[in-house]
């Protein structure tokens, strides 16, 4: 079975600060890695994947991943934090052996503070 | 190009009331994902559904709760004799077809908040 952890319920961090949201995964197999964002009242935003090729990637608003085999951990970063990227954030794991279904991690509250 | 349409957004049922969520895949994508949001969790995966096909099902409670996908049409996850352990947001997703680049992302549509009162 997948699962996916995010440790922490809530991150705070002040606005210009670089930003961090953790997640680590378990998964059989290779796996295919996603976050993303959800605003209040709105559906999921895809955010960013990594499935093969180079450890860190890059995706929208700037965010960008690093997958870490070693750690089976895929953390979520940005250099510096705007306020609008307050919001809660998902990371998502998907086993990649057929079926597609993701498992989601319960989601980071990210508050950006002026 | 429109994203993935759900509809309504939001549904109040009285218990013992059947619900009727509705999703329209964005164009293009043919495989299409209902996952239940309860509150301050995560999402859950329910079915997965291609066309005329239920592909994957694993999430589905086995009473009450069923999905389809015509030929023509949104998909439809439709649960029955509702009750209050039922009220959750409802989130329909879709995917391109298999051998595209994108396969494995999943773009979701904005929910149907589900209320059973």
């Amino acid at each position: 079975a997948q699962s996916v952890a995010q440790p922490e319920d809530q991150v705070n961090v002040a606005e210009g600060n670089p930003l961090t949201v953790k997640c680590t995964y378990s998964v059989s197999g290779n796996p295919y890695l996603f976050w993303y964002v959800q605003y209040p009242n709105r559906g999921l935003q895809f955010l960013l994947k990594y499935i093969t090729g180079d450890n860190l990637v890059k995706g929208s608003y700037g965010f960008e991943a690093e997958f870490n085999k070693s750690q089976t951990s895929f953390h979520l970063k940005k250099p510096s934090a705007l306020v609008s990227d307050s919001a809660l954030y998902f990371c998502a794991v998907n086993s990649g052996a057929g079926s597609y279904q993701l498992t989601f991690g319960k989601g980071t509250k990210l508050s950006v503070i002026p | 190009n429109a994203g993935v349409m759900q509809n309504p957004r939001h549904l109040v049922r009285r218990r013992g009331q059947e619900a009727r969520l509705r999703c329209s895949p964005m164009k293009g994508h043919s495989h299409v994902y209902w996952y239940r949001q309860l509150p301050e969790e995560g999402l859950k995966f329910m079915v997965y559904l291609q066309k005329e096909n239920i592909i994957d099902e694993s999430g589905m409670p086995k009473e009450r709760f069923s999905a389809e996908f015509p030929k023509e049409g949104p998909s439809i996850l439709r649960i029955q004799q509702v009750v209050r352990g039922d009220s959750a947001a409802y989130f329909c997703a879709s995917s391109p077809p298999i051998g595209t680049g994108s396969r494995y992302e999943q773009y979701f549509g904005p929910g149907t908040r589900l209320t059973v009162t």
